[in-house]
């Protein structure tokens, strides 16, 4: 069964570029033909998609991001990961990494990671 | 954006008692819904699917249903390891989650 983990910094400055790695355990990431996707959770609150890349490597965003947000694929270091640029305060959240086969619900959950965007 | 309206906010039971979550759409989802369940200090899990398909390993005491704009999950009978937060999650256009209700100990 996938494993997925989060690692990046845990604070990120205002205007900045956020950049969260998930490392990827069980096989190569290539062998899964899976949705690697990002969701974000606000302290207290409730859940938001972020986007997702396919095996194939098309990708897609939330428009409500769309214009800040990037993920790509690292087959070499088994990875995928998330830049976000120009964070405010309300980008600070816990940020979970997921994979699974279906494009649409979330299978495979990461622990998450406490992003906190602050100067 | 379709907005998911979960009720009730909070819902004090006891174990072993029956469940009922209700999860709202603004529009029609058909049966492209999901229900979560989240721990304090954990990630979701995936309960339910498709609204009313059950996730590999999900307990039989986990049921959804609904199509269209109104959709429930129940929960039969509350066990310990059941009071937590849960959120519904609709894909038919985009992706949106609810608001959640929590399951609390009366």
């Amino acid at each position: 069964q996938v494993q997925l983990q989060e690692s990046g910094p845990g604070l990120v400055k205002p205007s900045q570029t956020l950049s969260l790695t998930c490392t990827v355990s069980g096989d190569s990431i290539s062998r899964y033909t899976y949705y690697w996707s990002w969701i974000r959770q606000p302290a207290g609150k409730g859940l938001e998609w972020i986007g997702h890349i396919y095996s194939s490597g098309s990708a897609n965003y939330n428009p409500s991001l769309q214009s800040r947000v990037t993920i790509s694929v690292d087959t070499s270091q088994n990875q995928f990961s998330l830049k976000l640029s120009s964070v405010t305060a309300a980008d600070t959240a816990v940020y979970y990494c997921i994979g699974g086969p279906n494009r649409y619900y979330f299978d495979y959950w990461g622990q998450g990671t406490l992003v906190t965007v602050s100067s | 954006e379709i907005v998911l309206t979960q009720s009730p906010a909070t819902l004090s039971l006891s174990p072993g008692e029956r469940a009922s979550l209700s999860c709202r759409a603004s529009q029609s989802v058909g049966t492209s819904l999901a229900w979560y369940q989240q721990k304090p200090g954990q990630a979701p899990r995936l309960l339910i699917y498709d609204a009313s398909y059950r996730a590999t390993g999900i307990p039989a005491r986990f049921s959804g249903s609904g199509s269209g704009t109104d959709f429930t999950l129940t929960i039969s009978s509350l066990e310990p390891e059941d009071f937590a937060v849960y959120y519904c999650q609709q894909c038919s256009n985009l992706l949106t989650f609810g608001g959640g209700t929590k399951v609390e100990i009366k």
